[in-house]
């Protein structure tokens, strides 16, 4: 199947500093990727969708300025979470579309475990 | 947006026996559905997926149904066995756009030697 990196896997940083997730497409171009975070022991909350060349979509209730979103080329999406606070801690994780054949499937990164202090 | 419901929260099952869980949707308009499977600490894997114009899939153990009218689908897993454990996620597209997937809350397998 299609491989989809994501780093770092794990982060901690202080309160008020920006942390960067890379999330990369190894053997397929991805035009579309998405981001998702999930608490301890609950579900994936989809956050936004990342279009390549173009601005991101966001869900109710994200916000834009908090989690920048960047996808620059057809295999690189990168989430910013800026001025990170502890209630931002929490496990972030992307998926992208392999659409190489008539069978669309989605295929998920390894996920980023965020720790803010 | 979609709404998915999914129960139970946990399952209890003895290795040979057959889990069953069951999520349901509600946008009328969703017509891919993915079956996930969560290990602790790590990425969700697609373990099945249906789309709306298939009304049951197939794969070894592991089965899913899907009733449109009723907005209704459900895993089966056969012949359980203990590396069957982990949280199992349904989810739903809205829309057209695959990849705007809706997640219901997951299920806790645990499958007893």
């Amino acid at each position: 199947g299609a491989v989809v990196s994501q780093h770092p896997s794990w982060v901690i940083c202080k309160s008020g500093t920006s942390v960067k997730i890379e999330c990369r497409s190894l053997d397929f171009q991805a035009t579309t990727m998405f981001w998702y975070r999930q608490f301890p022991k609950q579900s994936l909350m989809l956050m936004a969708t990342s279009n390549e060349g173009s601005k991101a979509t966001y869900e109710q209730g994200v916000e834009k300025d908090k989690f920048l979103i960047n996808h620059a080329s057809l295999t690189l999406s990168t989430l910013t979470v800026t001025s990170a606070h502890p209630e931002d801690s929490s496990f972030y994780i992307c998926s992208a579309r392999d659409n190489r054949n008539s069978r669309e499937k989605l295929f998920f990164g390894s996920g980023t475990q965020l720790s803010v202090l | 947006g979609e709404n998915v419901e999914q129960h139970p929260s946990t399952l209890s099952v003895q290795e040979g026996d057959s889990a069953v869980i069951k999520c349901t949707y509600s946008d009328s308009a969703s017509n891919y559905f993915p079956w996930y499977k969560q290990e602790l600490g790590k990425r969700p894997q697609l373990i099945i997926d249906i789309r709306s114009n298939v009304g049951e899939k197939k794969d070894q153990r592991i089965a899913v149904t899907l009733n449109k009218t009723a907005k209704h689908f459900s895993l089966h897993i056969t012949e359980t066995q203990p590396e069957d454990s982990a949280v199992y996620f349904c989810a739903a597209t809205s829309g057209s756009t695959l990849g705007r997937l809706y997640f219901g809350r997951g299920t806790q397998l645990t499958v007893w030697p």
